[in-house]
């Protein structure tokens, strides 16, 4: 089965600090892997996939197959980066997504 | 800008009423999903509908239901409210093909007291 564990509930860090959200995977296939963001009393928005290899808002994350992981990182954490993030699975060829519980992130500064 | 648009930013309803949920997208979007948000459990899929009047189940749809009668409107029921059915549902779009991402709307907090 499809499962996505995001193993951090919060995370809270300094302005400035380094990010990690932490997200692994369980899928026996291709998966494309997804990570949404959620700032306060907006929508839930696309932050990046791994397909793309593109960094937004400073935020990479590389998908490592051998470890099943697709962490979200940051050199240095804003207070705008405040949010609920949460990493999602899609099987290839499908529509549906698998979420992960979420993380919410707290930039103090 | 795609724009999905939920019916409801905030509704109050009774145990057992039957209660209508709709979003509306104006991108002609083939793919329409209903999940529900709760804290510590992230999103939960409900239903999905990749075509008119079609219709799929998501991991958990006991007690609801939906309707596609437009491309453009995805309506989720819940047949007999109940208490454990209080949560923020989401409503999302996306193109069929490819790898094109999900649009999500601003979200329906509803309440069954």
């Amino acid at each position: 089965a499809q499962r996505v564990t995001q193993p951090e509930k919060l995370l809270s860090v300094f302005k400035g600090a380094p990010v990690e959200l932490k997200c692994n995977y369980s899928y026996s296939g291709s998966p494309e892997l997804f990570w949404y963001v959620q700032y306060s009393r907006q929508r839930l928005q696309l932050l990046l996939r791994h397909i793309s290899r593109e960094s937004i808002k400073g935020f990479t994350a590389d998908l490592n197959k051998g470890e099943t992981s697709f962490h979200l990182k940051k050199p240095f954490a804003q207070e705008e980066d405040s949010a609920m993030y949460y990493c999602a699975l899609r099987n290839t060829g499908f529509q549906k997504l698998v979420f992960g519980t979420g993380t919410r992130l707290l930039v103090s500064p | 800008d795609v724009k999905v648009t939920q019916s409801s930013r905030y509704l109050v309803k009774r145990t057992g009423e039957k209660v209508f949920l709709e979003c509306v997208q104006d991108m002609d979007h083939e793919n329409m999903f209903w999940y529900r948000q709760d804290p510590g459990l992230g999103l939960r899929l409900i239903y999905f509908s990749y075509d008119v009047k079609m219709k799929e189940k998501g991991d958990i749809p006991e007690g609801y239901s939906v309707s596609r009668e437009k491309k453009e409107r995805f309506s989720l029921i819940l047949e007999s409210a109940s208490t454990n059915q209080t949560s923020m549902y989401l409503c999302a779009s996306s193109f069929e093909q490819g790898d094109q991402p999900q649009h999500f709307g601003d979200g329906t907090r509803l309440s069954i007291l």
